[in-house]
């Protein structure tokens, strides 16, 4: 069963260029988190999704960024304009919904966009 | 609000040999999930052991343990017999199970682990 798949793996642009990061989740999770990553900062929670509507966006940093989720299997995180501040290591992950027993709780990530803002 | 609290910056061990590493956290709640994810240098998440808090026995995956003490609030990771292969940054997660917060997954800041030949 295929994980969760992002692109790009690479994303390397200039400052001011608009940039779209693309997330398929597991099939059948109900829950997609997109989380950024630098050593700074650490793991920092951006948005996330339950069904496709954005429950909690408290994490993006301002209205550069902007994320959708017009179906169950896409999501994009789009920055725009971007800052060389942004450079960072993307992370889009999914989950089941409810508790244990029936749920682990866990969270699949997928390998990340690494992006570089020049 | 949750917290998770690594306090190991960095922590080396010598092949075969064990290391643990620490996890505080600090919550109201009375049920919930813990998690130890490993991010190797290909900087890919993978779980590496989960804990529901309801569950008095301490997980176990093959060389991976922990000791949760629920009244501490302290969920460590032990790694027995080190292999270089378990080089990396290891994060410890809290997950809530109230209805309300399910999205909110608290991690950590990391502790870098090293395996010396």
């Amino acid at each position: 069963d295929a994980g969760v798949i992002q692109s790009p793996r690479h994303e390397v642009t200039e400052m001011g260029q608009e940039v779209t990061l693309r997330c398929k989740p597991i099939s059948g999770h109900d829950y997609l988190f997109w989380y950024r990553q630098t050593m700074m900062r650490g793991l920092e929670l951006l948005i996330y999704f339950n069904n496709n509507v954005p429950i909690d966006d408290s994490g993006m940093p301002e209205d550069r960024f902007s994320a959708k989720m017009p179906n169950a299997s896409f999501s994009t995180l789009k920055i725009q304009p971007s800052e060389p501040r942004d450079s960072a290591v993307y992370f889009c992950a999914s989950s089941l919904a409810g508790a244990a027993p029936l749920n682990t709780g866990e969270l699949f990530f997928g390998e990340g966009s690494r992006l570089t803002v020049l | 609000a949750q917290t998770v609290t690594q306090s190991q910056p960095e922590m080396s061990v010598q092949e075969a040999e064990t290391v643990t590493l620490s996890c505080t956290y600090d919550t109201s709640e009375s049920d919930y999930y813990l998690f130890w994810y490993k991010q190797p240098p290909s900087r890919q998440m993978i779980l590496v052991i989960r804990q529901e808090a309801y569950k008095q026995q301490n997980a176990t995956e093959n060389r991976f343990s922990v000791n949760f003490q629920k009244a501490a609030k302290s969920f460590s990771l032990k790694i027995s017999d080190s292999q270089l292969g378990d080089a990396a940054m290891y994060f410890c997660a809290y997950r809530t199970m109230t209805t309300d917060s399910w999205g909110k997954f608290q991690f950590g800041a990391g502790t870098q682990v090293v395996v010396t030949p």
